[in-house]
Formats: structure tokens, sequence, C-alpha cells
């Protein structure tokens, strides 16, 4: 089955300056990869995804990248405030029986120092 | 958190006792999800259900179970099988389409606690 593999599990950096998390895949066939963000005592919330036909999506500050050979897949957050501090998930998904199942790394705790 | 509902927030339990989260969705999802998060790890999935009265096994389905009699509501029983219950349990729902992986939407959760 699938593995992701999310690094690093704990990030800081100061406000303003930019993060990066970085997730690997096993599973080939994994075709979808959506970040969720996760608030404490919250549930996560889709922040952006991306699909195996595209390498690089992005959204105001918030960037995805897609190496599809590598398989790795990364999350840029730039010009970063403090409520960007969460916990960021990545995962990727693929058909189980006809159906779409998402694995889930084990998350990054990300913290924006004022 | 969009349309899924969860109640309770927060549910203690004794030890030994069947206990049932609810999940209610008003997205008119076709599919739904249990997922359960314990700390430093990410979320495991429980049971899945396509369409209305059918669901399978996730990858840690013991000492769990469900019913989806109801398109919008998906309830999850942990039972007095299940080992280690305490955590924090999500509910999903998505809308596949034949061949495409569709987005899932989390519920807010419940903090489940067997004292």
């Amino acid at each position: 089955g699938e593995n992701v593999e999310q690094h690093p599990s704990t990030l800081s950096v100061q406000e303003g300056d930019s993060a990066v998390i970085k997730c690997t895949y096993s599973d080939s066939a994994s075709n979808y990869f959506p970040w969720y963000k996760q608030e404490l005592g919250k549930g996560p919330q889709l922040i952006i995804d991306i699909r195996s036909n595209v390498g690089e999506k992005k959204d105001q500050r918030i960037a995805v990248t897609l190496n599809k050979t590598a398989k790795h897949f990364s999350l840029h957050i730039t010009e970063t405030q403090p409520e960007d501090s969460a916990v960021y998930f990545c995962a990727a998904s693929s058909f189980l029986t006809g159906n779409e199942k998402l694995t889930f790394g084990t998350g990054t705790r990300l913290t924006i120092i004022p | 958190d969009g349309g899924i509902t969860q109640s309770p927030k927060y549910l203690f339990r004794k030890e030994g006792q069947n206990v049932t989260l609810s999940c209610e969705q008003n997205l008119n999802h076709d599919a739904m999800y249990w997922y359960r998060q314990d700390p430093g790890q990410g979320l495991r999935l429980i049971y899945y259900s396509q369409i209305v009265n059918d669901f399978q096994k996730g990858d840690i389905a013991e000492g769990y179970s469900v019913s989806r009699e109801k398109k919008e509501s998906f309830p999850l029983t942990v039972t007095s099988a299940q080992k280690n219950p305490t955590a924090f349990y999500l509910c999903a729902s998505s809308n596949p389409i034949a061949g495409v992986v569709d987005t899932q939407y989390f519920g807010p959760g419940t903090r489940l606690t067997v004292l």
C-alpha cells in the first residue's frame, strides 16, 4: 500500500520568511496530493491540492510543487504570518476498489516567530 | 468545517462501554469516512462508505463498527473490543466521480477519552 513520509516534523520560521514542507510517497499510481492545515482542537482544512497532470499550483502565498519522477511534493508558504502557525498534513491518494483512499503524512508543526 | 457536524465535541466513557460518535453532512456527498488521530501520527482510516447501506473497512477497523442508513449520516461505534480507544476522531466526506479523486472535507472532530 501507499506510504507517505513528511519532513520536518517541526519547523520554526521568522515572520515574513518562507516555510517549506516536503513529502515523499511510494505508490506511483497516486495521482492526487492535498495539503491540510489543522489548528489546535479542530478538524483539518484543505488549503491546496495538486493532481499528477500538473507540476505546480499557486494560491496567493501558498504553492505546491510535484515531482512525479522522484515521487515527492512540497508545500511552500511565503511571507509567513502568525496565523500560519498550525500543523500541516500532506496526503496522497490511490484508488482502492474504485474509491479514493487518502494516506496521510505524520504532520509538520509550523511555528511562526513574531 | 464546511457542512459536516460531529457531536459531541468531547466525550468521556468508562472502560468497557460502547460509545457512538455522530457525523452528519449536508453537502449531499456520497462518500463518508472515519479517521482516528493520535499525537505524532497522521490520520488513519477506520471505515469508509461510498454509498448508502454500503461500507468497507479501512486500515484500523478492529474494535469499531459503522452504519450508513442515510446519505447524510455515518455514525461510528467504538466498542469495548477497541483496546486503546482514547483519541481524536474525525469524520470526512467527499463526492467521488468515477476515475477522478475528489477532495475530502473534514468535520470538527470528537475527542474521546476512556477513563
